[in-house]
């Protein structure tokens, strides 16, 4: 089976950089993703993680360690429209690789 | 171009009650989940499709059945309404075509009230 951890909520003021982490054990990996929730809306795409490394998107980098099961996602510049649930998602190897796994979430709170 | 949209967007049921609710996408994906969303649970899979004419069970699929008859619609089934099944459902579809990239895009989600 597989197994994410992330903290349930965070907050940060505003200007200010934030990092959510986000641990997991999987019998198969093939790739981590993670996606922003705004209250009352769908989760929109943010990253995405196969290799080892830093992947950088304009304020937003996400960070993958393969032998640790270790991710984060790294919010730089805060904005009030920050204020979201930041979900990490695993998907595995093999057979039934278009499969997600996600974390329960974390509630980031942006305060100025 | 739409991307993906859900019908109802919200509806109350009575125990016992049945309802389908309708996912469509237009971006020609062959990929198409179910999710549920509850306080504290995350996201959990219900039942997805691979390709038309094609379904398969994922994490909670008990009281819920599929069906993927064209493309671009994806059918779940509530036979027997439940108050544990009072949820926020998500569709969701994906495509291989970035080589190693699969991004899942959701639609606006039902709220399903189940009394």
């Amino acid at each position: 089976g597989q197994n994410i951890d992330q903290p349930t909520e965070m907050t940060a003021t505003e200007g200010a950089i934030v990092q959510i982490n986000c641990t997991y054990q999987t019998s198969g990996f093939n790739g981590l993703f993670w996606y922003q929730q705004h209250a009352g809306e769908a989760p929109t795409f943010l990253s995405y993680n196969v290799l080892d490394g830093l992947e950088e998107k304009g304020r937003f980098s996400s960070f993958l360690s393969r032998s640790k099961g270790y991710s984060y996602l790294l919010l730089k510049e805060l904005q009030m429209k920050d204020s979201a649930s930041y979900l990490c998602a695993v998907r595995k190897g093999g057979a039934g690789s278009y499969q997600l796994t996600f974390g329960k979430g974390t509630k980031l709170s942006v305060i100025p | 171009n739409a991307g993906v949209t859900q019908t109802p967007k919200f509806r109350v049921l009575k125990t016992g009650q049945s309802m389908t609710l309708l996912c469509a996408q237009d971006m020609n994906h062959e990929y198409m989940y179910w999710y549920r969303q509850d306080p504290g649970m995350g996201l959990r899979l219900i039942h997805y499709s691979v390709g038309e004419g094609t379904t398969a069970k994922g994490e909670v699929p008990d009281g819920y059945n599929v069906s993927r008859l064209k493309k671009q619609n994806f059918l779940l089934g509530l036979e027997s309404a439940a108050p544990s099944q009072t949820s926020v459902y998500f569709c969701a579809s994906s495509t291989l075509a970035a080589v190693n990239q699969e991004t899942q895009y959701f639609g606006p989600g039902t709220r399903l009230l189940v009394l």
